[in-house]
């Protein structure tokens, strides 16, 4: 079965600082990774995705996240943080099984971003 | 603003009470999927319809049920509501049934 860690329930950064969101996954074969974020009564909104290839993989809003396998991770980074960053971080895995494609996510990591 | 559209936005109701949550996927997308958003089970994926035909089951409850249309719109049933189900339901779609998926705004919905 598929599943997703984020062991950090909620992290503070100033801004302008940098940022890394840790995420680790469990899957059977080559994972399709996912990054979203939700802002306070949103929806989700997808930053970034890795499918195969290059596994430094960048995304919208100046994010970026690498995958390492052997690590079965696949945690997100931004250099420098701006205070609308604030919002909640969701990891996915998903991947074609049986005919379909469920997304599996991680229980998420609140970001706050002090001024 | 990801092109899927869910109605209503928000859904008050009472214990018991039957209501179908509505979702019109991007443009050109085929599939859709159900997922259940709420504080104690976090995001859990229900259902997902390629092209008009069930392809992947989650832990969806058996008062719970879906269709989609062959306009590709989708509608979500939730029948003898409990106090449970209150919680957010997303509706997300993608190209094809393995690409990346899009999400809505999502329905709010409160059992009283």
């Amino acid at each position: 079965a598929q599943s997703v860690t984020q062991p950090d329930i909620h992290i503070t950064v100033s801004e302008g600082a940098s940022l890394e969101l840790r995420c680790n996954y469990s899957y059977g074969a080559t994972p399709y990774l996912f990054w979203y974020v939700q802002s306070p009564g949103q929806g989700l909104q997808l930053l970034l995705k890795y499918f195969s290839g290059d596994t430094l993989v960048q995304g919208i809003k100046g994010f970026e996240a690498e995958f390492k396998r052997s690590q079965s991770s696949f945690n997100l980074r931004k250099p420098s943080v701006h205070w609308s960053d604030a919002a909640e971080y969701f990891c996915a895995v998903g991947g074609f099984t049986g005919g379909g494609n469920k997304l599996t996510f991680g229980t998420g990591t609140q970001l706050k971003v002090e001024l | 603003d990801s092109g899927v559209t869910q109605t209503p936005k928000h859904l008050i109701t009472a214990t018991g009470q039957r209501v179908t949550l509505r979702c019109s996927p991007r443009s050109g997308d085929l599939s859709v999927y159900w997922y259940q958003q709420s504080l104690d089970q976090g995001l859990q994926f229900l259902i997902q319809y390629y092209n008009g035909e069930e392809r992947a089951k989650g832990n969806i409850l058996e008062r719970f049920s879906a269709q989609q249309f062959p306009d590709l719109h989708s509608e979500l049933n939730l029948s003898s509501l409990e106090l449970g189900d209150s919680a957010l339901y997303f509706c997300a779609s993608s190209m094809g049934g393995s690409d990346e998926q899009f999400f809505g705004p999502g329905t709010r919905l409160t059992v009283l």
